[in-house]
């Protein structure tokens, strides 16, 4: 079974830089597939940030693309995700997702990690 | 970017209920819509992938439909555990975007 965990600090400044990582459990992120990150604000919808294939291959919302960072560590089974210049804007909690529609010309995303809050506040 | 719209906003149904929900594109996405179920604090779980292929482990009163512009989920029967809010999000362009969500809710 395939679960996916986010971890990082639950608390960031304004103007600083927004870093999580994924941990992902039950699958090999060298076996393929792509990974994303979403955020959802709160009491709002759902925005896609980024995602990354296991080679290290990238896509990112132009929205956010300036400021956004997403790798990968294979021996750790970890994909990461850095935002900078973070402001209020950007509080939110933040999903890492597999997405498993990748190889078939789609992207559907599945399963989602719980997700974590990060606020940003001085 | 393509516009996901999303109709009605919120809905109130009663258990046994047949619920359908639309998604709108802004432009032609072909079958490339997802749906997706999220109840309160918990993370979105795929419902429904390419319009209307069920996601394994999904009640099949659950279905989907719709290509071009136009799609729908529909929920045959309403079961307690569905009340939740509902979210397409489409894959035909590389920008990933996510309609506005519907919340059914109990009558």
């Amino acid at each position: 079974q395939v679960q996916l965990q986010e971890s990082g600090p639950g608390l960031v400044k304004p103007s600083e830089t927004l870093s999580l990582t994924c941990t992902v459990s039950g699958y090999s992120i060298s076996s393929g597939y792509y990974w994303g990150w979403i955020r959802q604000p709160p009491g709002k919808g759902l925005e896609w940030i980024g995602s990354i294939y296991h080679s290290g291959s990238t896509y990112y919302n132009p929205s956010l693309k300036s400021r956004v960072t997403i790798s990968v560590d294979t021996s750790k089974n970890q994909f990461s995700l850095k935002l900078s210049s973070v402001t209020a804007a950007d509080t939110a909690v933040y999903y890492c997702a597999r997405d498993l529609g990748a190889a078939a010309g789609g992207n559907w995303f599945d399963p989602w990690g719980q997700g974590t809050l990060v606020t940003v506040s001085s | 970017d393509i516009q996901m719209t999303q109709s009605p906003s919120s809905l109130s149904a009663s258990v046994g209920d047949r619920v359908t929900i639309t998604c709108r594109a802004s432009q032609s996405i072909s079958s490339y819509l997802n749906w997706y179920q999220q109840k309160p604090g918990k993370a979105p779980k795929l419902l429904i992938y390419a319009a209307s292929s069920l996601q394994s482990g999904v009640p099949s009163r659950f279905s989907g439909s719709g290509s071009g512009t136009d799609f729908t989920l529909t929920i045959s029967s309403l079961q307690p555990e569905d009340f939740a809010t509902y979210y397409c999000q489409q894959s035909y362009s590389t920008l990933i975007t996510f309609g506005p969500g519907t919340k059914v809710d109990i009558k």
